[in-house]
């Protein structure tokens, strides 16, 4: 049973292409997060979602837009690609969004942009 | 969000106790220390969170400075699965649940 999975695995495509990389968690999370790392290994947040509600939006470019059509999902869109987009991209849940509760994450969506 | 420093790298043989340090010199009252790792190819994994007490779980153990400005996690017995990136991260309540990671130290295991 994976807790936190992620499609697909591996996802390449083209320069100014759209895609989405989707997201869910079956441990029963009220929050959701994507994080993005990039080629030098560094893990940074990007979006939390809370109960379906933005809570984290880390400066994100608005080419990247997060969907959360219920708790247990939180999709990634991505439109117009860059070649700066190339990265792992990493789904995460918790029990809620406070401090002393562990984050799952997914295996992670290898997206290659060419 | 307060800032913490590890080494970029350790090694350490196969079932031998691995002790990993953190610096936090500027940490709050109200910051939890907590730590991931990383195994390759793979996503960050929880490992231990602490506040004061140095705490236990089937993974590692976590010791806290008294004054809080340092901890260290230990492995009791390294195997080689648990070579990894580990990262050590301060969240206080103000945070909003993010995880900030930093470069985190590279544990090798050699058999």
């Amino acid at each position: 049973d994976t807790a936190v999975s992620q499609t697909p695995k591996y996802l390449v495509t083209q320069m100014g292409n759209d895609k989405s990389i989707k997201c869910e968690q079956n441990l029963g999370h009220d929050t959701m997060y994507w994080y993005k790392q990039d080629s030098k290994k560094f893990l940074k947040i990007m979006f939390s979602y809370n109960n379906k509600e933005l809570i984290i939006n880390e400066t994100v470019p608005n080419r990247f837009s997060p969907k959360s059509p219920d708790k247990a999902h939180l999709n990634l869109h991505i439109n117009s690609l860059e070649l700066g987009d190339s990265a792992v991209y990493f789904c995460a849940s918790s029990q809620e969004q406070g401090v002393t509760y562990e984050q799952y994450f997914g295996p992670g969506t290898r997206l290659t942009v060419t | 969000d307060a800032k913490t420093t590890q080494p970029n790298s350790m090694e350490s043989n196969e079932e031998e106790p691995v002790h990993l340090p953190c610096n936090h010199s500027t940490i709050s009252g109200t910051d939890y220390i907590h730590w991931y790792r990383q195994l390759p190819s793979q996503g960050p994994e929880y490992v231990i969170h602490g506040l004061t007490s140095n705490v236990n779980n089937r993974m590692a153990s976590l010791a806290i400075a008294e004054d809080r400005k340092s901890s260290t996690l230990i492995l009791h017995r390294a195997t080689l699965r648990d070579a990894a990136v580990y990262y050590c991260i301060l969240r206080d309540f103000s945070n909003t649940g993010k995880l900030i990671f930093g470069q985190g130290t590279t544990l090798q295991v050699k058999p």
